[in-house]
């Protein structure tokens, strides 16, 4: 089993709603990540967690919190987003130190903010 | 820093065509380097990857090879079909533990019948 596993497909939200996005793999994947697509762009990481702490942060405003509750889930806390945040979420997933590193993606959130 | 540059698109082929889309890429060390295909409204497959130099990826009829002399990763498939119709991302990962993936801007391709 190779999937990872995303939540909504589709959201649609207002600038004051708070929401959030879920994330789930069961490959035993220490690492996981979220990125964000705009369209005719390629993916721009955002955070990654590795032993469900976070590691990385790539200056994201702070209306966007992320949460590993567990290994195998990933949650994106959105709280107060602009129209320009409307992009594809995507998720993804990896072993730790994997000298290959292959990241196994979601099939993304797409999210809309009015 | 580690980077990824990639022909740039859009391509628009004929069914059965051949095609080549170029990716070659600057890192320090020696990065795995990776195809990923992105269908219209999904998210992003593995295509194919190679490790090390001269490694051949391939899959679903695609190829590519690792050439470091040329810091190169073209992607080519000898007849392509509609159902090839993608954008597709060269993408390296950097080997310090990061596991961080360099991305490429993306070719979109489209076949037609």
């Amino acid at each position: 089993d190779t999937e990872v596993t995303q939540t909504p497909k589709h959201l649609v939200m207002g600038m004051t709603n708070k929401k959030s996005l879920k994330c789930e793999q069961h490959m035993g994947h220490r690492a996981m990540y979220w990125y964000k697509q705009k369209a005719k762009k390629p993916p721009e990481l955002m955070f990654v967690y590795s032993y469900e702490k976070l590691s990385i942060n790539e200056s994201v405003p702070s209306r966007f919190s992320p949460e590993c509750p567990n290994s195998s889930l990933l949650n994106l806390h959105l709280h107060a987003l602009q129209p320009e945040d409307s992009a594809l979420y995507l998720c993804a997933s990896s072993r730790i130190r994997d000298k290959q590193n292959i990241q196994y993606f979601g099939a993304g959130t797409r999210l809309s903010v009015l | 820093g580690d980077s990824v540059t990639q022909m740039e698109g859009p391509v628009t082929l004929s069914e059965e065509a051949f095609l080549t889309i170029n990716c070659t890429y600057t890192a320090t060390g020696y990065p795995s380097l990776f195809w990923y295909v992105q269908y219209p409204g999904e998210g992003l497959q593995l295509l194919l990857k190679a490790t090390k130099a001269d490694d051949k990826g391939s899959n679903k009829g695609f190829e590519a090879t690792y050439r470091k002399e040329t810091t190169s990763f073209h992607l080519e498939k000898g007849s392509v079909q509609v159902s090839d119709s993608a954008v597709y991302f060269c993408a390296l990962s950097d080997q310090t533990g990061a596991n961080n993936l360099f991305f490429g801007t993306g070719t979109r391709l489209t076949v037609i019948p």
